[in-house]
């Protein structure tokens, strides 16, 4: 397996713009997460999946975030309209079933300009 | 919800010499505990973990003991090299998603 994959690695957009993040999971792992990563504020869970199913998204910062798993295989999060204070690191992380490792993809760098 | 505090944020040593991480963590029922260690620029990458029914853990270099009545846990590393530079979180969770400590940047110098 390719690990878990993300896309773009690199966002650059204006204030305003939508912005739409990438996952592919690991095959077979049941829980995703995305987080997001700034000097502040370290890792931060925005939002949690299990088997496509949000769980808890009480780390959503706003409104403004969404976030989306139409099947197992991919997921989405979502900034309308981005500010310059979403500039971050964004990850996303599966694991299995069970209390263990989760695995990290590459992340997304977001800049909002 | 569990809240995962680490000490200390920066830490610079000599090679050779150990660094020793710290993080306490407040849910009594939290039962997985792993360390990451992250290179600039790159991901999260578990170096180590410890599940609750484990005072200690050693691979290689690294170490990892668990107090569960002080509900504290520490990453040792001996032997430090510059490889060894990056930044280290401690995570806890309880059949939920990792809850991360803030980090510690981690200098090895030669």
């Amino acid at each position: 397996d390719a690990g878990v994959i993300q896309s773009p690695r690199h966002e650059v957009t204006e204030m305003g713009q939508e912005v739409t993040l990438r996952c592919k999971p690991i095959s077979g792992h049941d829980y995703l997460f995305w987080y997001r990563q700034t000097m502040m504020r370290g890792l931060e869970l925005l939002i949690y999946f299990n088997n496509n199913v949000p769980i808890d998204d009480s780390g959503m910062p706003e409104d403004r975030f969404s976030a989306k798993m139409p099947n197992a295989s991919f997921s989405t999060l979502k900034i309308q309209p981005s500010e310059p204070r979403d500039s971050a690191v964004y990850f996303c992380a599966s694991r299995p079933t069970g209390n263990t490792e989760a695995f990290f993809g590459q992340g997304t760098r977001l800049t909002v300009v | 919800g569990e809240n995962v505090e680490q000490h200390p944020s920066t830490l610079s040593v000599q090679e050779g010499d150990s660094a020793v991480i710290k993080c306490t963590y407040s849910d009594s029922a939290s039962n997985y505990f792993p360390w990451y260690k992250q290179e600039l620029g790159k991901r999260p990458q578990l170096i180590i973990d410890i599940r609750s029914n484990v005072g200690e853990k050693k691979d290689q270099r690294i170490a990892v003991t668990l107090n569960k009545t002080a509900k504290h846990f520490s990453l040792h590393i001996t032997e430090t090299q510059p490889e060894d530079s990056a930044v280290y979180f401690c995570a806890a969770s309880i059949n939920t998603p990792l809850v991360f400590g803030k980090g510690t940047r981690l200098s090895v110098i030669a």
